[in-house]
């Protein structure tokens, strides 16, 4: 079974700064899957990042950016230069792959609120 | 690209009743679905996958005869909730993964359902 945690329910963070979430995980697999999602208000969830288990490379889009550490089942998203429509519920999801391919198991999700 | 529909995206029904929601992708076809549940400010708790052309396969502790599921071509799935009860009342998301090679699911824009 996959287990995914984030521990932050909520995080606050001013216009323009850095912040970071935090996402823990667990899975028996080697060739798995990372993502974070984003849930803005309107419920619509936005895919932030992805990541490949196989790579060392942290992913990297504009503004956000993964540090991925495999040893340590850790998958933190870092957000810079915050802007107001950062402002969402974030979710960590891992895709085990496998017979499991497509399933994806969730974080609780973490509320940030990006304040002017 | 990549984009999934969902239909309605309210719906308000008596208990007893049944409601049907159909997730489409626009863009693309898709021969697996998924459908999850969110209850408010909680996370997404995947209840089945929804196999184009064979019968979906629930997560455990899904009633299937409860939660109808139909992928009846490679660009609809439904779900049909069958004798709603006030505490099927949640947000229901469908996502769907393209055939060709990508590893990453794309998500409908929910359908809130409310059983008086």
């Amino acid at each position: 079974a996959q287990t995914v945690t984030q521990s932050q329910p909520e995080m606050s963070v001013q216009e323009a700064e850095t912040v970071t979430l935090s996402c823990t995980y667990d899975t028996s697999e080697n060739n798995y899957y990372l993502f974070w999602y984003k849930q803005p208000p309107s419920r619509q969830m936005i895919l932030v990042i992805r990541q490949e288990a196989y790579k060392q490379q942290n992913a990297t889009e504009n503004r956000f950016s993964v540090n991925f550490q495999k040893a340590a089942k850790s998958f933190s998203l870092k957000i810079s230069d915050s802007q107001l429509g950062d402002t969402a519920m974030y979710f960590c999801a891992l895709d085990a792959g496998g017979t499991s391919y497509g399933k994806l198991t969730f974080g609780q999700g973490t509320i940030l609120t990006v304040h002017p | 690209g990549a984009v999934v529909s969902q239909h309605p995206s309210r719906v308000i029904c008596k208990s007893g009743t049944s409601v049907k929601i159909e997730c489409r992708s626009l863009d693309f076809q898709a021969t697996t679905m998924f459908w999850y549940r969110q209850f408010p400010k909680q996370s997404l708790m995947l209840m089945a996958t929804s196999n184009e052309g064979s019968k979906a396969t629930y997560e455990q502790g899904v009633e299937k005869d409860k939660f109808l599921i139909n992928h009846a071509s490679l660009t609809l799935s439904t779900l049909t909730v069958t004798s709603a009860h006030p505490e099927d009342s949640s947000f229901y998301i469908c996502s769907a993964t393209p055939i060709a090679g990508a590893d990453t699911q794309y998500f409908g824009p929910g359908t809130r359902l409310t059983v008086l």
